[in-house]
């Protein structure tokens, strides 16, 4: 299994500024996921992170507004930038185990944009 | 990765068994079958996945149709602490994927009620 540590477990922001969640695994991971969860719904996944290359977007999702960082294999940040109050969402990290056979998730960041 | 439709909700009896229905009519031969769960403020849990077989574990039993077109969850005992979101989700083997893993696609899921 893999442990995952999500950081700020939780923020409220103001409009127009940026906030970058990090995402730390205990161990060295491939492929690291990011998702979005809006009040109420499903979640999204919103980029795939590779380590030594850069992001994969899903439609939708921007590098401009959703920049994301992977310097290692055990860590990565996403950035919520320029927010407004629709990016009000829970963000989640998530890898796959070794086996590629099940998904690891962290707990989540819930951010509220005011 | 193939769509998949469960209800939106289920109530189940606390101590009774949890039976949790999904269908994905359009899955391919090479698509697993997986569950997730979600329980309120957390993150998604892995419960159990299966291919054509059915599966057991120490959370569950994921019982799959001969024709693959749909599949049930089973949790025997139900508890207060199994209320929760459940996600039913279709994808390719890794070796099908083009070697790398994919994200999950998540539906609705159905909120599983437990009632005392």
């Amino acid at each position: 299994s893999a442990v995952i540590s999500q950081k700020p477990s939780r923020d409220i922001c103001q409009r127009g500024t940026s906030l970058t969640i990090q995402c730390q695994v205990d161990s060295q991971v491939t492929m690291m996921f990011w998702y979005r969860q809006q009040p109420g719904q499903s979640l999204t996944l919103i980029a795939t992170a590779n380590q030594g290359s850069e992001a994969t977007y899903e439609s939708g999702f921007v590098i401009d507004k959703f920049p994301i960082s992977r310097p290692n294999l055990t860590f990565s940040t996403l950035t919520v930038s320029n927010m407004s109050p629709e990016d009000s969402s829970i963000y989640l990290c998530s890898v796959e185990g070794h086996q590629n056979t099940e998904a690891f998730f962290g707990q989540g960041t819930r951010l509220t944009v005011v | 990765d193939a769509k998949t439709t469960q209800p939106t909700s289920m109530d189940c009896a606390e101590g009774r068994a949890a039976n949790l229905p999904c269908n994905h009519s359009t899955i391919s031969g090479n698509e697993y079958v997986y569950w997730y769960r979600q329980i309120h403020s957390q993150g998604p849990q892995y419960i159990i996945h299966g291919l054509k077989n059915n599966e057991t574990n120490e959370m569950a039993s994921l019982i799959i149709t001969e024709d693959r077109k749909s599949s049930t969850l089973i949790l025997p005992h139900a508890t207060l602490r199994d209320t929760a979101v459940y996600y039913c989700i279709v994808r390719y083997a890794i070796m099908y994927s083009g070697g790398g893993a994919d994200g999950l696609t998540f539906g609705k899921g159905t909120h599983l009620i437990i009632q005392p």
